[in-house]
């Protein structure tokens, strides 16, 4: 299995901050790589596919970047419904692996 | 628009059968790969399993393959999860979840959750 290791767990910002989430593959996973955010009792949201491209209605504050093992989501301009955790997951093969998300709170 | 509406939340002892089903709509239902998650309290997502309900194809997790079985019904749009013999383990919150495209990929689309709770 391709084990998916983000950093930092939690972090503390401010509204207005840049925010940034990195995501390393235990392996080579191309581009293939998707972020996703979930606030307590829903489902979660996907934000960026194939590494950096923005999924339709949501905003562009998020980006994405990154190929191969080293990955990273930025929120620019942090609001306060991003108030969330994020999570990575790789879909080069399967099983699928998501890491263990980085919880965004208020600082 | 693409909806799909998972079963509502399940109390059952250990040792217990269940099914929980996801109804898919808005969407060709048997030309995308549906799959299942797992998020037990207070933790994170586990990817489980995914089918393609075109033909029945099925792929699981290694750690999952044998405790659940993940099966699609066509003529009604609706994916399930099954076991035949819970344990307090599987205590969790499952998704349902359409692949982002027509090849197993990350989901798009998300079920709301069924909340599965086992104790005796």
């Amino acid at each position: 299995d391709i084990q998916m290791t983000q950093s930092p767990s939690s972090l503390s910002a401010s509204v207005g901050d840049r925010v940034t989430i990195t995501c390393r593959a235990s392996q080579s996973i191309s581009s293939y790589l998707n972020w996703y955010q979930q606030k307590p009792g829903k489902a979660p949201n996907l934000l960026i596919f194939a590494a950096s491209s923005l999924q339709s209605g949501v905003p562009s504050r998020f980006s994405g970047s990154g190929s191969g093992t080293d990955f990273t989501l930025i929120i620019s301009n942090l609001q306060p419904e991003d108030f969330a955790t994020y999570y990575c997951q790789q879909s080069y093969s399967l099983p699928l692996t998501f890491g263990g998300g980085t919880k965004v709170d208020i600082k | 628009e693409v909806q799909l509406v998972q079963s509502g939340a399940e109390v059952k002892k250990p040792g217990e059968s269940l099914k929980i089903s996801c109804k898919a709509s808005g969407y060709s239902f048997t030309n995308y790969w549906i799959g299942w998650v797992r998020q037990m309290p207070g933790k994170g997502l586990e990817w489980m399993g995914i089918v393609y309900p075109g033909d029945s194809d099925t792929r699981y997790s290694p750690s999952l393959q044998g405790q659940v079985t993940i099966s699609a019904d066509k003529s009604i749009s609706t994916a399930y999860l099954q076991w035949s013999s819970l344990k307090a383990s599987d205590t969790a919150m499952y998704y349902c979840a359409r692949s982002l495209t027509t090849t197993i990929q990350g989901p798009d689309y998300w079920g709301q959750g069924t909340l599965v709770t086992v104790s005796s």
